[in-house]
């Protein structure tokens, strides 16, 4: 089965709403990373989060590493947010990244 | 003004021939790495670089291979193409881990193997 498991698959909102997309790590992790791909394909770094609450601007991402699990909250959605969001998961402590990726959250903001 | 220039942005190919994907990075950065999105498929690690070695390679075919003239340079040489290899691939870079670096990504080459 998939280790990385995100959900919901797709979500659509209204302008305004908030979001909060889940990951969950089906093996033990040291780090994951959330990214944002655009709809034309080029993907965005989002958070580099090993564990705790990080914050920027509208997006927060909260890690539980020993509950092998990852959130992504959007507040107060915009239209530009539209598009996949990714989690990833890395099994290294150091060296080079060698993320494994789940499929993926397509969110739709509707204006 | 991209850090991470993949050329490539469109490429078809027909079955059995070879390409070579390129990708340099100004990001300044000592790790490379290549990645692949195949269709309905999550995004799949295949090989990164350090300092112009070989790290790691998820890659089981041989037909694939990574090749660095340069510390920012990363291409993906690929042999016999087949259908299957049809997918968007990707060439990230990265510091090699020592805190909070983060993996940094191109705009990706889509392969058509027709």
């Amino acid at each position: 089965g998939q280790q990385v498991q995100q959900s919901p698959a797709s979500l659509v909102l209204q302008e305004g709403e908030n979001a909060e997309l889940q990951c969950n790590f089906s093996t033990s992790l040291n780090s994951m990373q959330w990214f944002y791909q655009r709809p034309g394909g080029s993907l965005v770094s989002l958070f580099y989060n090993p564990s705790g609450t990080k914050q920027s601007g509208r997006l927060t991402s909260t890690t539980v590493i020993k509950e092998r699990r990852s959130s992504l909250h959007i507040s107060s959605s915009q239209t530009t947010d539209s598009g996949t969001y990714l989690c990833a998961m890395d099994l290294a402590s150091s060296g080079s990244w060698q993320l494994i990726f789940g499929s993926g959250t397509q969110l739709t903001v509707m204006p | 003004d991209p850090k991470i220039i993949q050329k490539p942005k469109y490429l078809v190919a027909v079955t059995g021939s070879e390409k070579i994907l390129i990708c340099e990075q100004y990001l300044g950065h000592n790790a490379m790495y290549w990645y692949r999105q195949s269709a309905k498929k999550p995004l799949e690690f295949m090989f990164s670089y350090s300092y112009q070695k070989l790290m790691d390679n998820q890659t089981a075919s041989s037909r694939f291979q990574p090749q660095s003239s340069k510390k920012n340079h990363l291409d993906l040489q690929i042999t016999a193409l087949k259908p299957d290899d049809s997918a968007t691939y990707f060439c990230a870079s990265s510091q090699e881990r020592e805190g909070n670096e983060r993996l940094f990504f191109g705009h990706g080459t889509k392969l058509s193997v027709l």
